[in-house]
């Protein structure tokens, strides 16, 4: 019963191709993220949706692009990968966006770009 | 704008040593605090969090209370086991209209021998 699960949890691919990771919610909630961890295991924010809108989108380049296609999916695309798109992917759920709220991540997602 | 800083690791102690893990803060706001733990090649769990000043969060033995005199959420443990071996993250939530999203700290590594 896995709360937020995403696929693939590793994905090793060639600079210049496109790759998309998966998540999925069955917690009913209604908000949705995405963040990297980069080598030195620092987690930065790239997306927040709010029942499938987007509400933070933290000046990630536009070759990263988000899909909500409901409230309980949050799928991410990149183009064109770059050897600096390597990181873990994470996904994480939250009952709304407000202030205390906690959030749940998934498993991460592995990308290694060569 | 909003960030959290916190002890650089990694730290390394034996069985049943107290720990203590730094984290100081900025905002602009009123922020919730939150501590979240990754195991290794895990995603993160929430460890404990305080949405206002002079709380106390607390969780398999872990305590954390939230300073707003002194910017503060420092993680401490009486007795650590070895199963406390892990990532620990600072973060902070901002209760205005910032979409929900975490910052987070650096990370600090905890090792703990037998």
């Amino acid at each position: 019963d896995t709360a937020v699960s995403q696929t693939p949890k590793y994905l090793v691919t060639q600079m210049g191709n496109d790759k998309s990771i998966k998540c999925e919610q069955n917690l009913g909630h209604d908000t949705m993220y995405w963040y990297k961890q980069d080598s030195k295991k620092f987690l930065k924010i790239m997306f927040s949706y709010n029942n499938k809108e987007l509400i933070i989108n933290e000046t990630v380049p536009n070759r990263f692009s988000p899909k909500s296609p409901d409230k309980a999916h949050l799928n991410l695309h990149i183009n064109s990968l770059e050897l600096g798109d390597s990181a873990v992917y994470f996904c994480a759920s939250s009952q709304d966006h407000g202030g205390g709220t906690t959030q749940y991540f998934g498993p991460g997602t592995r990308l290694l770009v060569l | 704008g909003n960030s959290v800083t916190q002890m650089e690791g990694p730290v390394t102690l034996s069985e049943e040593a107290f720990l203590t893990i730094n984290c100081t803060y900025t905002a602009t706001g009123y922020p919730s605090l939150f501590w979240y733990v990754q195991y290794p090649g895990e995603g993160l769990q929430l460890l404990l969090k305080a949405t206002k000043a002079d709380d106390k969060g607390s969780n398999k033995g872990f305590e954390a209370t939230y300073r707003k005199e002194t910017t503060s959420f420092h993680l401490e443990k009486g007795s650590v086991q070895v199963s406390d071996s892990a990532v620990y993250f600072c973060a902070l939530s901002d209760r205005g209209n910032q979409g929900g999203k975490l910052i987070f700290g650096q990370g600090t590594e905890l090792s703990v021998k037998p």
